[in-house]
């Protein structure tokens, strides 16, 4: 069964540093979405994206956040100059059509800013 | 914007029992509900989603019913099992042309005792 995959698993960055997190989402699927987790906490909606677009996104996407779909099979999260409150769990997630259609999230990219 | 509530934060049951986890919204036009399990450290799965234009829906153990005019809906699992230990998150989403955004509920923490 196809799967959303993430690179990388864990990544330890210093503070005010850029990172990005990469995510191959479902192959046939049309509408991607960064969600975050903060430890402990609720899963929190960050961006959605379709049609090389942003479509939606939340008040925590700010302008040190962007996303892009570099090619046909990539969907990466750009954090540009790092804080200490940006570490959490990066989930991933994609959907064949939108709307009433399950998300399929990847396993997760651990951000840790030191 | 979207706001969910979840109650109970935990909830112990014993096996067999049955458990019922409930959520509000605060955005009537909320119009997908998904439910989703989270084991620790791993990706939330869905388990279950109810569309606005239905009350009810079930599949085996698990039944989600939605109140829209108390805007209200819950998660119902009969039978429970040790492997139902998790933490479960109710979700709305608010579709729209191309747009998609999904508001998570704060968890609740399900312990299956056997």
């Amino acid at each position: 069964e196809p799967e959303v995959t993430q690179t990388p698993s864990h990544q330890v960055t210093q503070m005010g540093q850029e990172v990005i997190l990469r995510c191959v989402p479902i192959s046939n699927h049309l509408y991607f979405y960064w969600y975050r987790q903060i430890l402990g906490q609720k899963v929190e909606f960050l961006v959605s994206f379709y049609n090389n677009e942003i479509s939606e996104k939340s008040e925590i996407f700010d302008d040190q956040f962007s996303v892009e779909r570099p090619d046909g099979s990539n969907f990466t999260l750009k954090i540009r100059s790092t804080k200490l409150e940006d570490s959490a769990m990066y989930f991933c997630a994609s959907t064949k059509e939108g709307a009433y259609n399950e998300q399929f999230f990847g396993p997760g990219t651990r951000l840790t800013v030191l | 914007g979207e706001n969910v509530e979840q109650h109970p934060s935990t909830l112990s049951v014993q096996e067999g029992d049955s458990a019922v986890i409930k959520c509000t919204y605060s955005d009537s036009a909320s119009n997908y509900f998904p439910w989703y399990k989270q084991e620790l450290g791993k990706r939330p799965q869905l388990i279950i989603d109810i569309r606005s234009n239905v009350g009810e829906k079930k599949d085996q153990r698990i039944a989600v019913t939605l109140n829209k005019t108390a805007k209200h809906f819950s998660l119902h699992i009969t039978e429970t099992q040790p492997e139902d230990s998790a933490v479960y998150f109710c979700a709305a989403s608010l579709t729209d042309t191309g747009g998609f955004k999904t508001i998570f509920g704060a968890g609740t923490r399900l312990f299956v005792k056997a």
